[in-house]
């Protein structure tokens, strides 16, 4: 079954300790990227990644470091989480977006309390 | 500013009705643009992309107007599963920065 798959579904943290949030899909898909969404706000673009080695930052980028060394994999690194970066998460994939492939699938979420 | 604004409702209809929700987005160099539907905090999933032509699936109709920069969407003969809110996204002149309302949340009541 095509899927992206995030883990954990559910994180409770303290404030300073590092973490990591996987994702991974397995339709071969070139785009991933990362939101946070959070009440009032939408979604909003962490980061994401073109392809292999290829990332870059999206909106909120500050507080949140990301890694793409394989093409399935993309996860989501917080060196030293702060109440702040309590939120849900999602990660998500397309094919390619402006190749008629700027359809996002998305994982089921990460959510996240820093404490 | 936001890059994309939308009304957060809810909008409460009756089976049956017909509702439209409306987007702006801010930037005159977006090139694709979309309707997703989240369920209660799950991942939002697409419901359609919206073309200048317009387009149709079903009982949804989407609208894109570029000279006013908004988008549209009409659910015709609403059904109690079409509860969710709605999700206007559109994506950069790139095609790689996605940008997301806050949502529309309907309710559709018996």
């Amino acid at each position: 079954e095509a899927q992206v798959t995030q883990n954990p579904r559910y994180l409770i943290t303290v404030t300073g300790k590092k973490l990591t949030v996987t994702c991974s899909q397995n339709m071969n898909h070139e785009y991933m990227s990362w939101y946070r969404q959070d009440p009032g706000l939408g979604l909003r673009q962490i980061y994401y990644s073109m392809n292999v080695e290829v990332t870059d930052k999206g909106d909120v980028p500050e507080g949140y470091k990301v890694s793409r060394k394989e093409k399935r994999n993309f996860p989501l690194i917080l060196e030293s989480p702060s109440p702040n970066q309590t939120s849900l998460y999602f990660c998500a994939s397309s094919l390619f977006p402006g190749q008629g492939g700027e359809k996002l699938f998305f994982g089921s979420g990460t959510q996240l309390s820093v404490l | 500013r936001k890059e994309v604004e939308q009304d957060p409702g809810p909008f409460n209809v009756p089976e049956g009705a017909t509702v439209a929700f409306n987007c702006t987005y801010s930037n005159s160099a977006s090139q694709s643009f979309f309707w997703y539907r989240q369920d209660c905090r799950k991942e939002p999933k697409l419901l359609m992309s919206v073309y200048s032509s317009g387009n149709e699936d079903g009982r949804f109709t989407a609208q894109l107007n570029r000279a006013s920069q908004y988008i549209s969407l009409l659910i015709r003969d609403s059904k109690l599963s079409d509860s969710a809110t709605y999700l206007c996204v559109v994506g950069d002149y790139n095609f790689n920065k996605f940008y997301f309302g806050s949502g529309t949340k309907l309710n559709v009541k018996p």
